[in-house]
């Protein structure tokens, strides 16, 4: 069974402050998702990384995937309050229609 | 602009009562997901199905089950709600192909329906 542990569970930071979130597996992955979730909404996809090594950025969000395929990050530049959310990570398996989803990490950005 | 839909954003029921939740679809994938969402479980997977009237068990399917008459339509059943079933419970769908090839199955989230049993 595939894992995928996401660190920190939770971050609370101030407005302009920047984070980094974590999501990490002993699998490889085909390809990496990541996802933001707002309250009483469903996740909505941000990005998909897909060979090792890539980094993509969002405007102020990076993400990166790692070289191996087992392991992303997502940093936020100048948190803002509209960043507020749960961010999950996910991971397909080659030739799997499922995704290994982390439990998220839930950001709240204090203004 | 895609577009998944549950058929309800909210919904309370007594325990024993039979549950209906409907998804719809409107880009034509193949692949449909029923989740649910508790805190501190993330999501997990009850059953997804990959064509008209296929269906396969993902991690928790004891409890439900599902109909896909249907492409565009998923529906998740709970035979006999229970209080433990209360949750959040979120439908995606996918295709395994994009225009350019085969995709990286990212998949595509309803609103969700948050159930109460009790």
């Amino acid at each position: 069974t595939q894992l995928l542990e996401q660190s920190p569970q939770f971050l609370s930071i101030q407005e302009g402050e920047n984070l980094t979130v974590y999501c990490n597996s002993s699998s490889v992955f085909s390809s990496l998702q990541w996802y933001r979730q707002e309250p009483g909404e469903g996740p909505v996809l941000l990005v998909t990384v897909v060979t090792g090594g890539e980094v993509k950025k969002l405007k102020r969000l990076t993400f990166q995937f790692g070289d191996a395929r087992k392991d992303s990050s997502l940093h936020i530049t100048a948190a803002q309050p509209g960043d507020t959310g749960l961010y999950l990570c996910a991971g397909a398996g080659a030739g799997s229609y499922q995704l290994t989803f982390g439990k998220g990490t839930k950001l709240s950005v204090i203004p | 602009d895609v577009k998944v839909t549950q058929s309800s954003r909210y919904l309370v029921k007594r325990t024993g009562e039979k549950v209906f939740l409907e998804c719809v679809q409107d880009m034509d994938h193949e692949n449909m997901f029923w989740y649910r969402q508790d805190p501190g479980l993330g999501l997990r997977l009850i059953y997804f199905s990959y064509d008209v009237k296929m269906k396969e068990k993902g991690d928790i399917p004891e409890g439900y089950s599902v109909s896909r008459e249907k492409k565009e339509r998923f529906s998740l059943i709970l035979e006999s709600a229970s209080t433990n079933q209360t949750s959040m419970y979120l439908c995606a769908s996918n295709s395994p192909w994009t225009a350019s090839g085969s995709s990286y199955n990212e998949q595509f989230f309803g609103p969700g329906t948050r159930l109460t049993v009790l």
